[in-house]
């Protein structure tokens, strides 16, 4: 069965950095395009950034522009969210979500919690 | 980059059929027929409900419809039962190359 595991989260500083991971396993990793997702404490989902299967496209949202980078290591069956330049509002449990027909949400991993706080 | 507009709740009686809907503009849901639909219980990751406006995709009850007219799509459960309390989201991809969430409806069943 499909599985996705995010680690990588926890406490950091207004300005500091994190690099999430999300390790997958049950499918082909190297053949679905895959997103992460963001979901504010009480708040609703918040699409953050997805990359085709083969890094050949990426897209990001304008909140997280410039200051987050998507990767993935499909030798390695991982997905990564580097973020830099953290603000309070990126606090946030992170999913990582697999891709299907190339538009929607097919499995989520169960979350990763990031707080930016001083 | 807005946020597909949902009605924050909905509720309903078991056995009744509620539908909540999610407007967007003509450059997501008026455009597309890439709308999803997602169902998330308390603390729980989100599950995939309905894709392409009317999909069920394996494993999902029937009792879990979708559809699209102009700006506008909706879902509707049928049959309502204890266990679809929960919270609702659609979302769409756009003319941007992202996707865009509703705000979420909150399910109670009476």
């Amino acid at each position: 069965q499909v599985q996705l595991v995010e680690s990588g989260g926890g406490v950091v500083q207004p300005g500091g950095s994190l690099r999430l991971s999300c390790a997958a396993s049950g499918f082909t990793f190297s053949s679905f395009g895959m997103h992460w997702v963001r979901q504010a404490p009480g708040k609703g989902l918040e699409w953050v950034a997805f990359i085709r299967f083969d890094g050949s496209d990426i897209y990001y949202a304008d909140a997280v522009k410039g200051r987050f980078t998507i990767s993935r290591d499909n030798s390695k069956k991982t997905l990564y969210l580097q973020m830099n330049s953290l603000r309070p509002e990126d606090t946030a449990v992170y999913y990582c979500a697999k891709n299907w027909e190339f538009y929607y949400f097919q499995y989520w991993g169960q979350g990763i919690l990031v707080t930016v706080s001083s | 980059q807005s946020a597909l507009t949902q009605p924050a709740s909905v509720s309903g009686s078991p056995g009744q059929s509620i539908t909540i809907s999610c407007t967007g503009t003509n450059s997501d849901v008026g455009r597309y027929n890439y709308v999803s639909w997602y169902q998330q219980h308390p603390g729980k990751a989100p599950k995939l409900l309905i894709s392409a406006v009317s999909n069920r995709p394996s494993g999902v009850s029937a009792r879990f419809s979708g559809s699209k007219s102009g700006n506008t799509a909706s879902l509707t459960i049928s049959g309502l039962q204890a266990e679809d309390e929960a919270d609702y989201y659609c979302s769409s991809y756009t003319s941007t190359n992202t996707w865009v969430f509703g705000g979420g409806t909150k399910l109670t069943v009476l």
